[in-house]
């Protein structure tokens, strides 16, 4: 079956490091997101990427960047963590182009930076 | 801009009694909505969704919303609550074009004996 698959499921770093994220789809999905979740704001957009070598800011992307070399993968980088930067971070993606379809999304990775 | 507006944080109510989660919405334009559900320690799962058509949308484990353009909402509803629906419920919304979805802040629906 395909699947969207998020690692590391828990990640615990340092003030100051770079960390990166990775994100896996197996649906063959042009469209790709990354959100971040935490208490009283729901989900808010990161980045997102619409195909290969394309990606675009969201709503919150000041310290954060992705790039796209394939279909599959979207990995998000912390450039330099702050504790403001800790929260649970999920990856979504979806089919493009044209219509309106649902995201599919992963099962999340829990960022701690201390 | 679009944006989602969950009134409720939290929701408490007893098994197999009838449940209402509110929704609503803003925007200028045509809007698309969606239903999320998140288990304790999971990702969100898709509950259901209106694109267009018929304002009374069905989806899974007995949900139920209804669109109402007038008053902006996208209630979501189910007549009697199980133990297992215990989770927190997310409404989203999307004007096409990419399917960017902006979230509400979420509804923790807490089921009880």
């Amino acid at each position: 079956d395909a699947e969207i698959t998020q690692s590391p499921r828990h990640k615990i770093t340092e003030t100051g490091r770079q960390v990166t994220l990775a994100c896996h789809q197996t649906w063959n999905h042009n469209n790709m997101f990354w959100y971040r979740q935490d208490l009283g704001h729901g989900l808010r957009l990161i980045h997102y990427s619409y195909g290969v070598q394309d990606t675009n800011k969201g709503e919150v992307s000041d310290g954060y960047s992705v790039s796209r070399s394939n279909t599959e993968d979207l990995p998000l980088t912390l450039e330099s963590a702050a504790s403001s930067q800790t929260s649970v971070y999920f990856c979504a993606s979806s089919e493009g182009s044209g219509r309106v379809y649902e995201q599919f999304f992963g099962p999340g990775t829990r960022l701690t930076v201390l | 801009a679009q944006s989602v507006t969950q009134l409720d944080s939290q929701v408490p109510v007893f098994e197999e009694a009838p449940v209402e989660l509110r929704c609503n919405y803003s925007s200028s334009v045509s809007v698309y909505l969606f239903w999320y559900v998140q288990y304790p320690n999971q990702g969100l799962q898709l509950l259901l969704k209106y694109l267009s058509g018929s304002t009374l949308v069905k989806g899974i484990n007995g949900f139920e919303a209804e669109f109402n353009k007038s008053q902006t909402s996208f209630h979501l509803r189910k007549p009697s609550v199980h133990i297992s629906d215990t989770a927190e419920y997310f409404c989203a919304v999307t004007q096409g074009g990419g399917n960017k979805l902006t979230f509400g802040t979420g509804t923790q629906l807490k089921v009880e004996l």
